[in-house]
């Protein structure tokens, strides 16, 4: 099924780093989500985003719903070793609440 | 809110036995969604309910899979004669109408030999 692009696939980083990644598509969706998950368990919501244009922050997380509908931006400021994890984007069109799922960023947190 | 729970979370079977995997949404959740999810990629959405009527079915789910939510409380999903290929995570999510945020069990995990 259609899945939205995210970049970088992995990344390493030193602890205390601010780390930025986004994902893409080729659709317009209303709403853009942001999940954690970790080996093992399922995806934890971190930030949920519902206008163009948005900006939400949620602790050291920050998540930005883009002003074409089309992507969305995610940005950790002073990584800890517990931000490691895979994080997803997710997106839906409002209709029908099904979310499709980016293809995951792998952060690893070195000390 | 308990959170979203599912059992098992783990299911070794051999291949052509059938299984069942239930789901338990966040109270008052009308809408619950199951999700399966390979090594390497993000959750695919199967299919979705809204209280007791399945609302949308992916073409993911072929005729070997059956989902039920017959009191539009828990569901079930079973997979009959089970392939190798079923082996993925099997995902329960739940949410309330008109609220997109989802909210994810943790998990069965499914290993087919």
């Amino acid at each position: 099924g259609q899945q939205l692009n995210q970049s970088p696939q992995s990344m390493f980083i030193q602890e205390g780093e601010d780390v930025s990644m986004n994902c893409t598509s080729s659709s317009i969706f209303n709403t853009w989500l942001w999940y954690k998950q970790d080996p093992g368990e399922g995806p934890v919501l971190l930030i949920a985003l519902y206008k163009a244009g948005e900006l939400t922050s949620n602790g050291r997380l920050t998540a930005q719903f883009g002003i074409t509908r089309k992507d969305s931006f995610l940005n950790i400021s002073a990584s800890i070793p517990s931000d490691v994890g895979i994080y997803f984007c997710a997106a839906n069109t409002g209709t029908a609440s099904k979310l499709t799922f980016g293809t995951g960023t792998r952060l690893q947190v070195t000390l | 809110d308990t959170g979203v729970s599912q059992n098992p979370r783990h299911k070794i079977t051999k291949r052509g036995q059938n299984v069942t995997f239930r789901c338990d949404p966040i109270s008052e959740h009308n809408r619950l969604y199951w999700y399966r999810q390979t090594l390497g990629q993000g959750p695919e959405f199967l299919t979705y309910f809204q209280n007791e009527a399945q609302l949308e079915k992916s073409r993911l789910l072929s005729d070997r899979f059956s989902a039920e939510r017959p009191k539009g409380s828990f569901s079930t999903l079973e997979i009959q004669r089970t392939e190798q290929g079923d082996s993925a995570m099997y995902l329960c999510a739940s949410s309330r109408s008109g609220l997109e945020k989802l909210f994810f069990g943790s998990g069965t995990q499914l290993s087919v030999l």
